[in-house]
């Protein structure tokens, strides 16, 4: 079935640095990578996602590039604030058909310091 | 749009009873929602796959007859821990697909067995 690996498990930068997170996934009929953001005791939220049709997508200060060949996916967050601060979830879909469901990389918690 | 609701928030129960969880979505409608746990500083762990007025999907390991899922509705999906111990004392979080792939969170039940 699908595995997800993502690093760093740890990620710690000035603000107004950039942060990158990276992902793996070893199913290659996975075709859905979204990125989730969780705050403490909070609910995950969906903050981007990308589909295989596309390498990069862009939403303001964050990207997610996509390499089908290599089969990994990343995160980019530019000029980082310390209410990015949070644990980073990504994720893919899998298996192929069925419902969909996914699968989540370990998560990576980044700390921006003012 | 997109939002999920459950309900309690928070739960404390003693050993033997069994609880109940009710997940909502409050302004469409799923037809498969998901069920996943969540322990202290770690990932999300898919626990089973509910899907409106069919069985539930069960990931490897998880006891269905513990763990009862109930998908009476487009809106609504309840899981059921039953016969609770401490062991499964948690953060327990649904989710409901909207479209083909896009999953939006539950603000999450914090479980404690005593």
């Amino acid at each position: 079935g699908e595995n997800v690996e993502q690093h760093p498990s740890t990620l710690s930068v000035q603000e107004g640095d950039s942060a990158v997170i990276k992902c793996t996934y070893s199913d290659s009929a996975s075709n859905y990578f979204p990125w989730y953001k969780q705050e403490l005791g909070k609910r995950p939220q969906l903050i981007i996602d990308i589909r295989s049709n596309v390498g990069e997508k862009k939403d303001q200060r964050i990207a997610v590039t996509l390499n089908k060949t290599a089969k990994h996916f990343s995160l980019h967050i530019t000029e980082t604030q310390p209410e990015d601060s949070a644990v980073y979830f990504c994720a893919a879909n899998g298996p192929a058909g069925g419902y969909n469901k996914l699968i989540f990389g370990a998560g990576t918690r980044l700390a921006v310091h003012p | 749009g997109a939002v999920v609701s459950q309900h309690p928030s928070r739960v404390i129960c003693k050993s033997g009873t069994s609880v109940k969880i009710e997940c909502r979505s409050l302004d469409f409608q799923a037809t498969t929602m998901f069920w996943y746990r969540q322990f202290p500083k770690q990932s999300l762990m898919l626990m089973a796959t509910s899907n409106e007025g069919s069985k539930a999907t069960y990931e490897q390991g998880v006891e269905k007859d513990k763990f009862l899922i109930n998908h009476a509705s487009l809106t609504l999906s309840t899981l059921t821990v039953t016969s609770a111990h401490p062991e499964d004392s948690s953060f327990y979080i649904c989710s409901a697909r909207l479209g083909d792939n896009e999953q939006f969170f539950g603000p999450g039940t914090r479980l404690t067995v005593l």
